[in-house]
């Protein structure tokens, strides 16, 4: 079945360096991959998409960069800034009669001042 | 804008209650979707509804059901509530079915004993 993982369970930067949070898919048929930001005592809220037809998408301080021959999604962020400290999913969703956003477990993000 | 209201915050629960948790979502979003948060199985998803029809459904028992309303207010219900039902129950509001960019609210943190 389809899944969505990320590689590691936490990632510690020094504030104002970039970070990169990697997530792994096996779903090729997913049309969009998403990166959520959750904070404690908070619900996900989303940051980015990338359509399964793009490489790349940047927003503000935030890049996602998908390659879909490894099925490998990332998110990067620059300059992190302590407000970043949050736990961060990546989940895919295949749109049509049956969609529904399927997540990876999470990876916790820390960032040292 | 208010964003996403579920109630009640926090529930504690003995085993083998049922719970109704609620959602109100934002103002002209039509589809509500909930999901269950849990350290172990991270955000799975439960169901999504839109127009007062159920739409689309995840992998649980029967136990879990839901219902929409008219003014798109959303109800979640849990019978024969379960230890393994301890969790965070999470809803998010779109536009319209199976939209990408989902908006969670805050969540329901239930507590089997």
């Amino acid at each position: 079945g389809e899944s969505v993982g990320l590689h590691l369970p936490t990632l510690s930067v020094q504030e104002g360096d970039n970070s990169i949070i990697n997530c792994a898919y096996s779903n090729s048929a997913s049309d969009y991959f998403i990166w959520y930001k959750q904070e404690s005592g908070k619900g996900p809220q989303f940051i980015i998409d990338i359509r399964s037809n793009m490489d790349k998408r940047q927003g503000q301080r935030v890049t996602v960069l998908l390659n879909k021959t490894v099925k490998h999604l990332s998110l990067q962020i620059a300059a992190t800034q302590p407000g970043d400290s949050a736990v961060y999913f990546c989940a895919e969703i295949t749109t049509g009669a049956n969609s529904k956003l399927t997540f990876g477990k999470g990876i916790t993000l820390s960032v040292r001042p | 804008k208010a964003g996403v209201t579920q109630t009640p915050r926090y529930l504690i629960k003995t085993r083998g209650q049922q719970v109704t948790l609620s959602c109100s979502p934002i103002s002209g979003h039509r589809s509500v979707s909930w999901y269950q948060q849990t350290p172990g199985q991270g955000l799975q998803f439960l169901f999504e509804y839109f127009s007062e029809t159920q739409r689309n459904k995840g992998n649980f028992p029967g136990r879990f059901s839901g219902r929409q309303f008219s003014n798109s207010r959303s109800e979640m219900n849990v019978s024969t509530l379960e230890l393994g039902d301890s969790a965070l129950y999470l809803c998010a509001s779109s536009l319209v079915l199976a939209e990408v960019g989902q908006y969670f609210g805050p969540g329901t943190r239930l507590t089997v004993t």
